[in-house]
């Protein structure tokens, strides 16, 4: 079955520095989003990507889908301690015009230190 | 925005009994909803598509018998431990897609089978 996996699980930066994390697929996906999960929290939405290539910016964060709609990445500017928490990376292969459950990467746990 | 809420938000229970959880869409329709399970410090893991109105898809490894899932409403997913054991303890989250095939998440129920 389709496979996502996420690097690095954990991530220690100083407040000011970048972060990125990193989502491969074993298969290709329709759509790969992207969700944060504060510590006692649930998964927010932040950003779905479709298109080979594509590039999305939300204030400080970059997101990328590779031309192969395998991989893709999420980059930080500048991390502020409101940053902390898990990104997740989530994939769904199927594109048959309705919603599909997302297998989910294993996520990347941003440590931020003041 | 999309509101999805769930209840109970944690419950104890004894094992050998059942717990049903509840996923509400607040503020939108939704055909399909989705279960996913997580454990402490991982990952979601998908355990089943509810369908409105139809029966429910589990995912490979997933136990339907144990694991049930009533989709009464557009607006009401329930899913069912029967006969719960200490490894069904777990957070239990429930999504539901928006337009564009993003999901809204529940804000959990954490379950603890004693």
């Amino acid at each position: 079955g389709q496979q996502v996996m996420q690097i690095p699980q954990y991530q220690h930066v100083q407040e000011g520095e970048d972060f990125t994390t990193y989502c491969n697929s074993s298969t290709t996906l329709s759509n790969i989003q992207w969700y944060k999960q504060r510590p006692g929290g649930h998964p927010v939405f932040l950003i779905q990507l479709v298109k080979s290539g594509e590039v999305k910016k939300q204030k400080r964060l970059t997101f990328q889908f590779g031309e192969a709609k395998k991989n893709s990445s999420l980059h930080i500017t500048a991390t502020q301690t409101t940053d902390v928490g898990t990104y997740f990376c989530a994939g769904s292969e199927y594109s048959g015009g309705g919603a599909d459950g997302l297998t989910f990467g294993k996520g990347t746990h941003l440590i931020i230190q003041p | 925005g999309a509101v999805v809420s769930q209840h109970p938000s944690w419950v104890i229970c004894k094992s050998g009994t059942s717990v049903k959880i509840e996923c509400r869409s607040l503020d939108f329709q939704a055909t399909t909803m989705f279960w996913y399970r997580q454990f402490p410090k991982q990952s979601l893991m998908l355990m089943a598509t509810s369908n409105e109105g139809s029966k429910a898809t589990y995912e490979q490894g997933v136990e339907k018998d144990k694991f049930l899932i009533n989709h009464a409403s557009l607006t009401l997913s329930t899913l069912t431990v029967t006969s719960a054991h200490p490894e069904d303890s777990s957070f239990y989250i429930c999504s539901a897609p928006g337009t564009a095939y993003e999901q809204y998440f529940g804000p959990g129920t954490r379950l603890t089978v004693t």
